[in-house]
């Protein structure tokens, strides 16, 4: 079954350092998503990406935050600046449009100390 | 009040129990439901999803809507110890780009 791949399963960086955050979303898929889940919280939107460009992002999503595909598989999200709240795990996700095949990856576990 | 409210649990049942979880939501906008798993520390794994109000069935998971009530169920048959996990309820908006808003998610556990 198609899966949307994460890399790495976890990193740990400094906080103040640049992290970047991989993703390789379904073959198939036209739309794609970043979410990101504090430990023993829900599971929040930051970003959706469709046709090259942000279509819809979140609160959270402010300067410190980007995404880019920079070719026709990755998808990836960097992190500035990392902050100490930045700690949690981001997961990546990908659809053909609507909620049929809304695929997660089994995340990234970002730890800034 | 928050757009999607779930019981956190925990939710403990011996095997073998009929499971219900649930979700209530305040916007009136989403049009489509979603049930995920997820296991500690893994992604989210959809498991159903669903338009209109009703009942759909897939194997012992049965998804419920009542739109006019704003209210979803879940409910597991024959629930079995491989069904505990962490069930997050998730909506979305047709034409919102389909950005998914999560429930906190309940936690279940099957026992022997």
């Amino acid at each position: 079954e198609p899966e949307v791949t994460q890399t790495p399963s976890h990193q740990v960086t400094q906080m103040g350092q640049e992290v970047i955050l991989r993703c390789v979303p379904i073959s198939n898929h036209l739309y794609f998503y970043w979410y990101r889940q504090i430990l023993g919280q829900k599971v929040e939107f930051l970003v959706s990406f469709y046709n090259n460009e942000i279509s819809e992002k979140s609160e959270i999503f402010d300067d410190q935050f980007s995404v880019e595909r920079p070719d026709g598989s990755n998808f990836t999200l960097k992190i500035r600046s990392t902050k100490l709240e930045d700690s949690a795990m981001y997961f990546c996700a990908s659809t053909q449009g609507g909620p049929s095949g809304y695929t997660f990856g089994s995340g990234t576990r970002l730890t800034v100390v | 009040q928050k757009e999607v409210e779930q019981d956190p649990g925990p939710l403990s049942v011996p095997e073998g129990a009929i499971v219900s979880l649930n979700c209530t939501y305040s916007n009136s906008a989403f049009q489509y439901f979603m049930w995920y798993r997820q296991y500690s520390r893994k992604g989210p794994e959809l498991l159903m999803y669903t338009y209109s109000s009703g009942n759909k069935e897939d194997g012992r998971f049965t998804a419920q809507v009542d739109k006019s009530s704003k209210y979803i169920s879940l409910f597991i048959r024959d629930s079995q110890p491989s069904d505990s996990a962490t069930y997050l309820c998730a909506m979305g908006r047709a034409g919102g780009g389909n950005k998914l808003t999560f429930g906190t998610g309940t936690q279940l556990k099957v026992e022997l």
